[in-house]
């Protein structure tokens, strides 16, 4: 069964660095993935799509802040030079069985 | 510049049906998957359903499959999620996006709102 799995919370200081995890689950360790950025109030925002080699392209408007990567079945997106605005819920999806799954969410707090 | 419109705000009572719809500008609507995901009050985002608007090939979660109906008018660039029979579970925020079937959901809807209370 296909499973993304985020830690359910993060927290970081404003003006640093943070860097989320997305793992797949066993025997779909090779697929890509997307992160989305979910601010109350408003829509899902997509942020990048992720491939397991690391390589990654960002949504329309997306800042150079948001990068992504990736090692076996876990891929990340760090988030640099933290903005009070990017205080929002993450959420990893994968499509490699034809339909959507997405990761519980990370909520991120910047302190 | 592609965006997804939804419709606006809806208040319901347990039973009464609704029909709630999502407008697609600035790409061809038919060559993208549509889908449509429920997020409940203070939980995390769920998929229920994707349509292929070229073909109507409709794919639903096991999770919602018989409690609701995703269509999608060609002719209007508009896709939908249907009730029958409304309960007060439904009462969720409910997000269309483009995409999920075969690559990310890569474009988002603004949110319809559905509360049903009686």
């Amino acid at each position: 069964q296909l499973v993304l799995t985020q830690s359910p919370s993060a927290s970081a200081s404003l003006g640093a660095s943070v860097k989320l995890t997305c793992t797949l689950s066993s025997g779909h360790s090779n697929y890509a993935i997307a992160w989305h950025q979910h601010q109350p109030e408003k829509g899902p925002r997509y942020l990048m799509s992720l491939n397991n080699d690391g390589s990654h392209n960002r949504g329309d408007g997306i800042p150079d802040r948001f990068s992504g990567s990736s090692s076996g079945a876990e891929r990340y997106l760090t988030i640099s030079s933290l903005q009070s605005e990017d205080e929002a819920d993450y959420y990893c999806q994968t499509w490699g069985i034809g339909i959507p799954v997405f990761g519980g969410g990370t909520k991120l707090t910047v302190l | 510049e592609v965006q997804l419109v939804q419709s606006g705000a809806e208040v319901k009572k347990p039973g009464e049906s609704l029909k709630i719809s999502c407008k697609g500008s600035g790409y061809i609507f038919t060559n993208y998957w549509i889908g449509w995901v429920r997020q409940m009050p203070g939980k995390g985002l769920e998929w229920m359903g994707v349509i292929y608007p070229g073909d109507s090939d409709t794919r639903y979660s096991p999770s919602f499959k018989g409690q609701i109906t995703i269509s999608a008018d060609k002719s209007i660039s508009s896709a939908s999620l249907q009730w029958s029979s409304l309960k007060t579970s439904d009462t969720a925020m409910y997000f269309c996006a483009r995409g999920g079937a075969t690559g990310p959901f890569d474009f988002w809807g603004q949110g319809t709102m559905v509360t049903v209370s009686s």
